[in-house]
C-alpha cells in the first residue's frame, strides 16, 4: 500500500544499547525528515534528507545517526541510547514545495 | 535562522464561536507555511498550506489561515468551532531562501479546547 510506515511502533530498550528506527515511504518523495515529540517542546527536527545520500542536521541531532542509501528508506539510529532520548519519533516525507506527510510514529522508552 | 512561534500554549473557545490559533515565523527567504492537527495518540494530519497567491487559504474541516507578510504571521481560523476540533495544532514553515534547504520546522504546538 502507498504511504509512509515506521517500525517498530513501540520499543523498550536499555541505556547504552544501539537502536534503529525504520522509515519507509512509497511516494518517491525526495525529502524525508525525522522528528521527536516531547511534552512542552512540540516537534523538533533531528535530521532531514533532500535526496538519497544527502543528509543534514536539524535542531537536535546529537546522539543520532542517519543514512539514506535509497530514496524510500531513511533509518534513524541511536548509537548509545540515553534516558533523555525517550520520546515519540515521527518520520515524514514530502515533495519539494509541500508539507510533510507523516508516519504513525514510534514510541521509544529507554530504561 | 528559520523559526516558528506559537505564542499560546492553549486556546479555549465555546462551541459555535470563532477561533484563532496564532503563528508567527522567521525565514531568510520565501516562506512556505503549513498547519497540522494532531489528535491524541495519533500522527499529524495536514490541514492547509500557503505557497503563493491569495493570502487567505482554505483547508480541511472548514479551517482557513491568513498569511500576513508584513507581520510575518500565519494565523489559523475557523468561523464556528466544534467540540470535535479539540486537538493539538502545529504551525510549520519551510524556507526556500538562498540556501534552498527545504528544511521543515515546527512550532511548539497549541492545544485547542472547544467547550460545549
Amino acid at each position: 500500500d502507498a504511504g509512509i510506515t515506521q517500525s517498530p511502533r513501540y520499543k523498550i530498550t536499555e541505556t547504552g544499547r544501539q537502536v534503529t528506527l525504520m522509515c519507509h515511504q512509497t511516494w518517491s518523495h525526495s525529502y524525508m525528515f525525522w522528528y521527536r515529540q516531547d511534552l512542552g517542546h512540540g516537534l523538533r527536527l533531528i535530521y532531514y534528507s533532500a535526496a538519497a545520500d544527502i543528509t543534514d542536521k536539524g535542531e537536535v541531532p546529537d546522539g543520532y545517526v542517519v543514512s539514506r542509501s535509497k530514496t524510500e528508506n531513511f533509518p534513524l539510529t541511536l548509537e548509545s541510547a540515553t534516558r533523555s532520548q525517550t520520546s515519540v519519533y515521527f518520520c515524514a516525507s514530502s515533495g519539494q514545495k509541500r508539507g510533510g506527510l507523516f508516519g504513525p510514529g514510534t514510541r521509544l522508552t529507554v530504561l | 535562522a528559520q523559526s516558528v512561534a506559537q505564542p499560546e500554549d492553549q486556546v479555549n473557545v465555546a462551541e459555535g464561536n470563532p477561533l484563532t490559533v496564532k503563528c508567527t515565523y522567521s525565514v531568510s527567504g520565501n516562506p512556505y507555511l503549513f498547519w497540522y492537527v494532531q489528535y491524541p495518540n495519533r500522527g499529524l494530519q495536514f490541514l492547509l498550506k500557503y505557497i503563493t497567491g491569495d493570502n487567505l487559504v482554505k483547508g480541511s474541516y472548514g479551517f482557513e489561515a491568513e498569511f500576513n507578510k508584513s507581520q510575518t504571521s500565519f494565523h489559523l481560523k475557523k468561523p464556528s468551532a466544534l467540540v470535535s476540533d479539540s486537538a493539538l495544532y502545529f504551525c510549520a514553515v519551510r524556507d526556500y531562501g538562498s540556501s534552498n534547504t527545504g528544511k521543515l520546522i515546527f512550532g511548539q504546538g497549541t492545544t485547542l479546547q472547544v467547550k460545549p
